[in-house]
């Protein structure tokens, strides 16, 4: 157990809706960060949030946001789903270093 | 821009048997991390193994050890003593410490440990 906590772990939704996946860091880490793994772009980095603030910024769609609130936790809201957001989605935190721990993804699926 | 080359879709070995695992990347930085993590089939990416770049001495974590060539930008993975439990995914990350501590991952490599 890593200590990051993912939910929910499985979610099918349909093409043209939004979805909010939420990632609970562990105790004490500020920064959260954002991966999508897919078949077809393999594991890509999309958003870094640090306290509250964005840090950085990878490969993420417009139609992707982030945010990370007082208590730490962070959410990634997925809109306008389209077949190709279908993925992995991992969330993983760190104290600043340069090791992270990861969550166990939710596995988003649209049909 | 870094990348991270991982040329082996798939392999397999027997129990007790040793594999190596290659990767290579490219990059301009002086300063970095190198990682291996194992995705199971629970899909839980986990560590396992940490390179400072700044380090000559290659790591070792009990039955995982790498060797790292920086001139020639190698890092591959061997896996001593294979075990039924090894079988995963696994990927090799790359991290600058200058700006965000973002990981780069190669697309992976599928092993398999047969019994």
């Amino acid at each position: 157990d890593s200590g990051v906590t993912q939910t929910p772990k499985h979610l099918i939704t349909a093409t043209g809706q939004r979805v909010t996946l939420r990632c609970s860091p562990r105790s004490g880490d500020l920064s959260v960060y954002w991966y999508q793994q897919s078949l077809d772009q393999g594991l890509q980095f999309l958003i870094q949030y640090y306290n509250g603030e964005e840090r950085a910024k990878g490969n993420i769609l417009e139609r992707f946001s982030a945010q990370q609130f007082p208590d730490l936790h962070s959410e990634l809201n997925l809109s306008s789903l389209e077949l190709g957001d279908s993925a992995l989605y991992f969330c993983a935190s760190s104290q600043g270093t340069p090791e992270a721990f990861f969550g166990q993804g939710t596995r988003l699926t649209v049909v | 821009a870094q990348t991270v080359t991982q040329s082996q879709p798939e392999m397999s070995v027997q129990e007790a048997e040793t594999v190596t695992l290659s990767c290579t990347y490219d990059t301009s930085e002086n300063n970095y991390y190198l990682f291996w993590y194992k995705q199971p089939p629970s899909r839980q990416m986990i560590l396992v193994i940490r390179q400072e770049a700044y380090k000559q001495q290659n790591a070792t974590e009990n039955r995982f050890s790498v060797n790292f060539q920086k001139a020639a930008k190698s890092f591959s993975l061997k896996i001593s003593d294979s075990q039924l439990g090894d079988t995963a995914m696994y990927f090799c990350a790359f991290m600058k410490l200058s700006g965000t501590y973002k990981y780069i991952f190669g697309t992976g490599t599928r092993l398999k440990v047969l019994a």
